[in-house]
């Protein structure tokens, strides 16, 4: 099964409301979770990440969220943009002890803004 | 800002020919990685490489598929005998620490036919 999943495939929100995208994952081993954009024809681009041991953390104008307990993730968009229209994707890593893990990644969310 | 480059932009093949995908990772990282996202799916971890070996591969990566560091600042994914279902844009990233944000390159479309 889905080792990283999102709930939603499609939300839209209007422009200048708070968006939350949110995210389940099923490793509890994971220790690394990141949110990436990705735009039409475009590679994935680095929004926030956060790490096992903190349950937030902030950037600008988005925010982070992980429960641990119950194995989700959430990105908040505050004051939602146009140029913030694209599929959000979250990703884990789970360390396998090697030099470099890569990410397991789930399906994405696309995000519309409406004006 | 550095970036990831990869080229070329769009590859068309011939079912059972080999291509190679070219990256030039960001200079001063020393990790480097391999993805493909068919066509409306997710994105799929290929292989990892790190102080010139594969660090980590998933069961995608089967021996059709090879990686290269052929210099310092070229890395490479070579596909021997492409099949249709390779098909995808390939994706390649690297991060300066082994945990840490991977930076990721605009595609390459692979198109077999």
């Amino acid at each position: 099964g889905e080792s990283v999943g999102l709930h939603l495939p499609t939300l839209s929100v209007q422009e200048g409301d708070n968006s939350i995208i949110n995210c389940a994952y099923s490793n509890s081993a994971s220790d690394y979770f990141i949110w990436y954009k990705q735009e039409s024809g475009k590679g994935p681009q680095f929004i926030i990440d956060i790490r096992s041991n903190m349950d937030k953390r902030q950037g600008q104008r988005v925010t982070v969220l992980l429960n641990k307990t119950v194995k989700h993730l959430s990105l908040q968009i505050a004051a939602t943009q146009p140029g913030d229209s694209a599929v959000y994707f979250c990703a884990e890593r789970t360390w396998a002890g090697g030099g470099a893990d890569g990410l397991t990644f789930g399906k994405g969310t696309h995000l519309i803004i409406q004006p | 800002e550095p970036e990831v480059t990869q080229t070329p932009s769009h590859q068309v093949t011939q079912m059972g020919q080999e291509v190679i995908l070219r990256c030039v990772p960001i200079s001063n990282h020393l990790y480097f990685y391999w993805y493909r996202q068919i066509l409306g799916q997710k994105v799929e971890f290929l292989v990892s490489f790190y102080n010139n070996e594969i660090s980590e591969k998933s069961e995608i990566f089967d021996d059709q598929f090879s990686v290269e560091r052929p210099d310092g600042s070229n890395f490479t994914l070579k596909i021997r005998s492409t099949k249709l279902e390779d098909s995808a844009m390939y994706f390649c990233a690297s991060s300066g620490q082994g945990l840490g944000e991977q930076y990721f390159g605009p595609g390459t479309r692979l198109t077999v036919t």
